[in-house]
């Protein structure tokens, strides 16, 4: 069965660094996303991505964060300048069509930020 | 702006009753409607929808769901708890053209 691949599944940071999260979505998906967990919470809503764009995105997806699908088959999400209250695990998630068809999750990565 | 509700952060059952994890969801306009669950150390795995039509939903492993309208309800159950069934499970709720709004969750502990 076809899966979201997400790499790494963990990292390590320090503060103030940036990072690359990566993410290969099922590949005949066109709606892309990226969720977070911080521990002991609930996942949340960070960004959805269509057609080469964001198509919507929360509160939390600021300007220290940003998505991009650089080739093909990858998409990424970046975080600048880290902050301790980014350790999280990040989800990224694909589907065919928005809403009504299944949304796949991937493993997740977990984020430690130092 | 639409919200869900998991009553409930924590279940305990034995093996063998029944499991009910409650979900409900505060819209004029019934969304569609998932189960999720996540095994420690694992993504999330969808369990069943409601998007449209017969109201009871019929997932894996044994569980089902119904919406009910009246209620704002998604109520997860299964029959008969197997030691497997333990982990964190998740409703979550979207319209067309928004993303998937997750629940806070609630972790079922199945007892021997």
């Amino acid at each position: 069965e076809p899966e979201v691949t997400q790499t790494p599944s963990h990292q390590v940071t320090q503060m103030g660094q940036e990072v690359i999260l990566r993410c290969v979505p099922i590949s005949n998906h066109l709606y892309f996303y990226w969720y977070r967990q911080i521990l002991g919470q609930k996942v949340e809503f960070l960004v959805s991505f269509y057609n080469n764009e964001i198509s919507e995105k929360s509160e939390i997806f600021d300007d220290q964060f940003s998505v991009e699908r650089p080739d093909g088959s990858n998409f990424t999400l970046k975080i600048r300048s880290t902050k301790l209250e980014d350790s999280a695990m990040y989800f990224c998630a694909s589907s065919e069509r928005d809403s009504k068809n299944t949304i796949y999750f991937g493993e997740g990565s977990w984020l430690t930020v130092v | 702006a639409q919200s869900v509700t998991q009553l409930g952060s924590h279940v305990s059952v034995s093996e063998g009753a029944l499991v009910l994890l409650r979900c409900n969801y505060s819209s004029s306009v019934p969304p569609y409607l998932f189960w999720y669950v996540q095994y420690p150390n694992q993504g999330l795995q969808l369990l069943l929808k409601y998007t449209t039509g017969a109201t009871l939903v019929k997932g894996i492993n044994g569980f089902e769901a119904e919406f009910k309208k009246s209620e704002t309800s998604f109520h997860l159950t299964k029959p008969s708890a197997h030691m497997s069934d333990a982990a964190e499970y998740f409703c979550a709720v979207s319209y067309p053209g928004t993303a998937l709004i997750f629940g806070k969750g609630t972790t079922l502990s199945v007892s021997s």
